[in-house]
């Protein structure tokens, strides 16, 4: 069975410094992997997705994602936070019974951005 | 772009009424998606339809049903609302069936609060 963990529930950077949200993922096949982002009051949006193409993947906003199946982890970078960048980050696993598109998310990590 | 829209941002209900839930998606996809997010625990798939009339059980399905007569609209349906059931839901919609690949897009989300 798939499943999904985030290393931390809340991560706190300043401006202009790295980002680094853990992921770590089990499936027993080769899995599609998302990173999907959630400001305050708004609706998920995609930030990036593995698909079993090139093993790192670059997504909007400066964020990117590396696939290392040895580690079964798909960690979130941004070399420079902005305040913008203050949200909730959710890493997905794909999900491969029915093959219905469905998915397996973790449970976010909250990034917060200091001045 | 792709919209999916949801009928209310915020509900308040009481304890035993009836609910209902509604999102509209304009971009022809096969696939709907019904998810309630709750702090700590991420999204968890309640119900899911890949066509007009389909639907197939999610992870925790009980006390919910979904109705899905028209391809762009898929209905959340509380048949007797209890306070456990206070969360928020989320719609969202994805191009393909039968794929895990496919991005999925969320609505903006609806805020439900049972007495």
């Amino acid at each position: 069975a798939q499943s999904v963990t985030q290393l931390d529930s809340h991560v706190s950077v300043s401006e202009g410094t790295p980002v680094l949200l853990r992921c770590n993922y089990s499936s027993s096949y080769s899995p599609s992997l998302f990173w999907y982002v959630q400001h305050p009051n708004k609706g998920l949006q995609l930030l990036l997705k593995y698909t079993s193409a090139a093993t790192l993947v670059k997504g909007i906003n400066g964020f990117e994602a590396e696939f290392k199946k040895s580690e079964t982890s798909f960690h979130l970078t941004k070399p420079s936070a902005h305040m913008s960048d203050a949200a909730e980050y959710f890493c997905v696993v794909s999900r491969d019974w029915g093959s219905q598109g469905n998915l397996i998310f973790g449970k976010g990590t909250k990034l917060s951005v200091k001045p | 772009d792709v919209k999916v829209t949801q009928s209310s941002r915020y509900l308040v209900k009481r304890t035993g009424e009836k609910v209902f839930l509604e999102c509209v998606q304009d971009m022809d996809h096969e696939n709907m998606f019904w998810y309630r997010q709750d702090p700590g625990l991420g999204l968890r798939l309640i119900y899911f339809s890949y066509d007009v009339k389909m639907k197939e059980k999610g992870d925790i399905p009980e006390g919910y049903s979904v109705s899905r007569e028209k391809k762009e609209r898929f209905s959340l349906i509380l048949e007797s609302a209890s306070t456990n059931q206070t969360s928020m839901y989320l719609c969202a919609s994805s191009l393909r069936q039968f794929t895990s690949t496919d991005t999925q897009y969320f609505g903006p989300g609806t805020r439900l609060t049972v007495l």
